[in-house]
């Protein structure tokens, strides 16, 4: 079973980048999946984020795509998140997950960081 | 991008109850249609995938369905770890999108 764990400051100020990062113990380079964020505001539901594959092919959630940034690092087994220009609104637990194709559902999540973003 | 519309919103039910929560996707995403499950303070768990395939490990007490753009997820036998929050999602296209949630509770 493929284990996940978020990284990151857990407090950012407003107008500051949330960087997070993702280590995963799987095989990276070999693996057909899909490594993604999802987000969830404190008592509130689930938005996805964005993904990413392997030799560095993303998909962003539209509604932040114009902030985000997705990358990976296959030598560490690791892929990270920033996000730009940050305000109370992105304040969530924030949780990587695995992606399997072709079956297409999230498999494997990563136990969630909280961040909160507040001056 | 497509809406997941999940009701009711909450709903409570006793342990051995048959529960069925149901979920409408805003056009057709044919089976692409995931449901998990959320305790709290814990990361969501797949339940059932592709609308009515049983993931491993997950007992045969849930399972799901699908009708048009209508979706269901069934518990046939409530047991106590089953109150939690579940959620719908569509795998059909990009973005991703969750259905808002229903909490089931204890009566």
């Amino acid at each position: 079973q493929v284990q996940l764990q978020e990284s990151g400051p857990g407090l950012v100020t407003p107008s500051g980048t949330l960087s997070l990062t993702c280590a995963v113990s799987d095989d990276f380079v070999n693996s057909i999946n899909w490594w993604n964020w999802v987000r969830q505001p404190p008592g509130k539901g689930l938005e996805w984020i964005g993904e990413i594959f392997h030799n560095g092919n993303t998909h962003y959630n539209p509604s932040l795509q114009s902030r985000l940034t997705i990358s990976i690092d296959n030598s560490k087994s690791e892929f990270s998140l920033k996000l730009t220009s940050v305000t109370a609104a992105d304040t969530a637990i924030y949780y990587c997950a695995r992606w399997v194709r072709p079956a297409d559902y999230f498999d494997s999540w990563g136990p969630g960081t909280l961040v909160t973003v507040s001056s | 991008d497509i809406q997941m519309t999940q009701s009711p919103s909450s709903l409570s039910a006793s342990v051995g109850d048959r529960v069925t929560i149901t979920c409408r996707a805003s056009q057709s995403i044919t089976t692409s249609l995931n449901w998990y499950q959320q305790t709290p303070g814990k990361a969501p768990k797949v339940l059932i995938y592709d609308a009515s395939t049983l993931q491993s490990g997950v007992p045969s007490r849930f399972s799901g369905s699908a009708s048009g753009t209508d979706f269901t997820l069934t518990i046939s036998t409530l047991q106590p770890e089953d109150f939690a929050t579940y959620y719908c999602q569509q795998s059909y296209n990009i973005p991703y999108t969750f259905g808002q949630g229903t909490k089931l509770d204890i009566k």
